[in-house]
């Protein structure tokens, strides 16, 4: 079946640092991927999104690569602030499926001042 | 326009008593989804509403949970009687349509079962 991996955490950056969490695949077909946040006290939110290979999906600064030769899907942000400390989940749902997402465990990130 | 509400946000609860869950869905969605994170695991579909109709619940862990969403509005998820395992987050989402429309997440209830 369809499953996720992403790298544990938690990610501890220091303020402007570069960030990269590691996201790897196994599904069938041609899956849409996703990354969600989770701010401390709020909902799961989409953060962004890419529906086929080699898409780059964005937002916020934050940046992922649909790569279907690596079944990856890694978030990279350039220069991340104290304000982007939250828990974040890799993602996908397959084309033909009942487009449920199948998450990742959940990457912790924390960025000091 | 307001977001997804769970209620409550955190419960604590003996083994072997009954806890309800409430999820309000964003007005005017029809399809509303039930999720639960267990500590440091996966986020996990539980069942899928479609108005007051469940369309989908495989992921239900077994008969212990039960879930109504009455005149397809707002939705409650019961456990009775409560097990050490079922501990963990229990997300609600809802969206106007079904397929690839994204789904909008409620905060959650953190429910730890003693």
């Amino acid at each position: 079946g369809d499953s996720v991996t992403q790298m544990e955490g938690p990610v501890t950056l220091s303020e402007e640092a570069f960030l990269t969490i590691n996201c790897t695949y196994t599904a069938t077909g041609y899956p849409s991927l996703f990354w969600y946040v989770q701010y401390p006290g709020e909902g799961l939110q989409l953060l962004l999104k890419a529906t086929k290979a080699d898409d780059k999906g964005s937002n916020k600064g934050f940046e992922a690569t649909y790569r279907k030769e690596t079944t990856s899907f890694h978030l990279e942000k350039g220069s991340v602030q104290v304000s982007d400390s939250a828990v974040y989940f890799c993602a996908l749902s397959s084309s033909g499926g009942s487009y449920i997402p199948t998450f990742g465990r959940g990457t912790s990130l924390i960025v000091h001042p | 326009e307001a977001g997804v509400t769970q209620f409550p946000s955190h419960s604590v609860i003996e083994k072997g008593q009954t806890v309800t869950l409430r999820c309000d869905p964003i007005s005017g969605h029809d399809n509303l989804y039930w999720y639960r994170r267990v500590m440091g695991k996966e986020i996990k579909f539980l069942l899928h509403f479609v108005k007051e109709s469940k369309q989908d619940e495989s992921g239900m862990p077994n008969n212990r949970f039960l879930a109504e969403r009455t005149g397809g509005t707002y939705s409650t998820l019961k456990v009775q009687p409560a097990e050490l395992e079922d501990s963990g987050v229990y997300f609600c989402a809802s969206s106007r349509d079904r397929g690839k429309e994204t789904q909008y997440f409620g905060p959650g209830t953190r429910l730890l079962v003693l």
